[in-house]
């Protein structure tokens, strides 16, 4: 079945790292996607990994894919309070055709000083 | 910037109404989707559309129907809204292929 999992609230302090984990079911998405939604905006495509990857970094983003544990996860450097917003994970399983992205239910990261 | 435009941003109506959603986009890209964000659920897709010709259903599109008018625009009705169609709704585009969807502000819309 096609079901992704992520935690839904992350506290970090203001500086620290956060890191926002999430799992998926079908081994066959060959793209695995972070967005971000900022309260009253859209999702904003943060990054994505291809699967045969193990690591992008862009920035201060740096996302990991255990492909074996289909695991994925977002780390965040430096977190600064613009950060703070929902952190959607998303697959692009091949029974869509890969255009049918399947999503977490997102976790709200909340940045404090 | 507004690559994929939706309107309106909000709407309150009452049971029982016909409501239209319209979505447009500037990106040149041939695909289409429309999703409904519920709290704790994620997003869930309604319905997609690869080229003015054709449509798809997606996992919810039950109570809804949509129309590709032209490459760059894609509507969604309800024909007779419900309660629990309450919910916050977005549209997407991408390019044919594997890529990315990009997505427009959302629509919040609440039913009475």
């Amino acid at each position: 079945g096609e079901d992704v999992e992520q935690s839904l609230f992350l506290s970090v302090r203001e500086g620290d790292s956060s890191v926002i984990n999430c799992t998926y079911t079908d081994s066959s998405s060959t793209y695995l996607y972070w967005y971000k939604q900022e309260p009253g905006a859209g999702l904003q495509l943060l990054t994505y990994i291809f699967s045969n990857m193990d690591m992008k970094q862009d920035q201060r983003l740096t996302v990991l894919l255990n492909k074996k544990d289909k695991h994925l996860s977002l780390r965040i450097a430096d977190t600064q309070t613009g950060d703070s917003a929902i952190y959607f994970c998303a697959e692009s399983p091949r029974t869509g055709g890969y255009n049918k992205l399947i999503f977490g239910a997102g976790t709200r990261l909340a940045v404090h000083p | 910037d507004a690559d994929v435009t939706q309107t309106p941003r909000n709407r309150i109506t009452k049971t029982g109404k016909r409501i239209m959603l319209e979505c447009s986009q500037t990106k040149g890209h041939d695909r289409m989707y429309w999703y409904r964000q519920d709290p704790g659920l994620g997003l869930r897709l309604i319905y997609y559309s690869f080229d003015v010709k054709d449509i798809n259903k997606g996992e919810i599109s039950d109570g809804y129907s949509v129309s590709r008018q032209a490459q760059a625009k894609f509507s969604l009705s309800l024909e007779s809204a419900i309660p629990n169609q309450t919910a916050l709704y977005f549209c997407a585009t991408s390019k044919v292929g594997n890529q990315p969807q990009h997505f427009g502000d959302g629509t919040r819309l609440s039913i009475l």
